[in-house]
């Protein structure tokens, strides 16, 4: 099993539709959690952090469950600029190593 | 400042050539990472270094040879590389310990031929 899953994709939505990601990690022992995008040649770019508690921020709505080892993206309204691969990365023991998922590729079309 | 940089951005390279890729942060991060990023795949991490010493080698071939020369510079070296290690090559930082993200750098696109 991998230490990070994330949804197979490609997700294809058309602008302003809700779109949700879904990313599982193993080590029970994980204590920090980012979702990253990443434009096609670009480097990966810190999306939101995600926090017990949940978090938004504008139209990107981030949920963790610690019990079920469970990480999720809401995003509402989709833009055609929101078009870009999303990493779920899970950060092990406050420590060095940071896990990424294989990344979920979403094209938003007009 | 938030920034990592890397230089170059771009590189072409023979198998015999020898070459370095440089990475900066003044984020005061004792974590530096360099990662390897072939096309739709994640970034396959490389190299670790903490508090300017090697901390983490994935099993990398000899072909690359990381250093540290500071708590700001990283520096990858690049010899007789081969065509399959065409790549992007990111440079990442974060604090040592604690709950932040890492910041990446622009990456460089390397071309070996």
């Amino acid at each position: 099993r991998k230490e990070v899953e994330q949804d197979p994709g490609p997700f294809n939505v058309p602008e302003g539709a809700t779109v949700a990601f879904n990313c599982t990690y193993s080590n029970s022992a994980s204590q920090s959690f980012f979702w990253y995008r990443q434009d096609c040649r670009k480097e990966p770019k810190l999306l939101m952090s995600v926090y017990s508690s949940g978090n938004e921020d504008g139209r990107f709505t981030a949920q963790l469950n610690r019990a079920s080892q469970y990480i999720s993206l809401l995003i509402r309204d989709s833009k055609l600029s929101d078009s870009a691969t999303y990493l779920c990365v899970v950060r092990d023991n406050y420590g060095q190593n940071f896990v990424f998922g294989p990344g979920t590729r979403l094209s938003v079309l007009p | 400042d938030t920034e990592v940089t890397q230089t170059p951005k771009h590189l072409v390279m023979g198998m015999t050539n020898k070459k370095s890729l440089k990475c900066e942060q003044h984020m005061g991060h004792r974590a530096m990472y360099w990662y390897k990023q072939k096309a739709k795949k994640p970034p396959e991490l490389m190299f670790v270094y903490s508090y300017e010493k090697l901390s983490i080698n994935e099993s990398v071939p000899s072909r690359f040879s990381p250093e540290c020369p500071n708590s700001s510079l990283l520096n990858l070296h690049l010899h007789a590389l081969q065509p399959e290690d065409s790549a992007l090559y990111l440079c990442a930082s974060s604090q040592e310990r604690g709950f932040d993200e890492q910041f990446f750098g622009p990456g460089t696109r390397l071309t070996v031929l």
